[in-house]
């Protein structure tokens, strides 16, 4: 079945530096890739939807030069915490969508990042 | 704006119980919901997606009912087991073009041996 590899499962940085999660489609190609934050007892906030060779697209609240995307091929997403700071500490997982025929649209989740920045 | 609502926020149950989640949402304008496991520290596991014009769909011991007119989902589990204890996340994809998803917070379910 499809997969999607999220790498690093877990990071501790200081506060100040920039951490790079990235997303990779292992065997299809993701048309769109969707970033996720997750606090403890809370739903799975969308921070942004990327689609390859474009910009992202941000949702409201969340600041796009903070949480840098790219997306420069239909297998690889990567989101950047820059200048990161303990309130960035959290789960963010990549979620990938892709067409897969009959018009039925599917996402397959990555396995999640936790970020601690102290 | 949707909203997703799951009731109860966690649950504990002996093993070999059935029991049921339920999910919620404000806006029936969906075109499908699904039903997602979550393992701590780790990603989501789709379990279940039923499109809107749907009522119901089975995988082994899960079944998942749909009544978009009355924004209710249900998952019913039965002759629960240990290996069952996850999060479970109920999610729609709101009609208009896009795809993304909105999440309820999950119910936490913890089946006791």
């Amino acid at each position: 079945g499809a997969v999607v590899s999220q790498h690093p499962s877990r990071v501790i940085c200081k506060s100040g530096t920039s951490v790079k999660i990235e997303c990779r489609s292992l065997d299809f190609q993701a048309t769109t890739m969707f970033w996720y934050r997750q606090f403890p007892k809370k739903s799975l906030m969308l921070m942004a939807t990327s689609n390859e060779g474009s910009k992202a697209t941000y949702e409201q609240g969340v600041e796009k030069d903070k949480f840098l995307i790219n997306h420069a091929s239909l297998t690889l997403s990567t989101l950047t915490v820059t200048s990161a700071h303990p309130e960035d500490s959290s789960f963010y997982i990549c979620s990938a969508g892709t067409y897969r025929g009959f018009g039925d649209y599917g996402y397959t989740f990555g396995s999640g990042t936790r970020l601690t920045v102290v | 704006k949707q909203e997703v609502t799951q009731i109860p926020a966690a649950l504990s149950v002996p093993e070999g119980e059935n029991l049921v989640l339920n999910c919620s949402f404000t806006d029936s304008a969906i075109y499908n919901l699904q039903w997602f496991r979550q393992d701590p520290g780790k990603g989501l596991t789709s379990l279940l997606l039923i499109q809107s014009s749907q009522r119901e769909q089975t995988s082994g011991r899960l079944n998942a009912s749909l009544d978009k007119s009355s924004g209710r989902s249900t998952l019913y589990i039965a002759a629960s087991q240990p290996g069952d204890s996850a999060t479970y996340l109920c999610a729609v994809r709101p009609q208009g073009g896009s795809e993304k998803l909105v999440f309820g917070k999950g119910t936490k379910l913890t089946v006791n041996p």
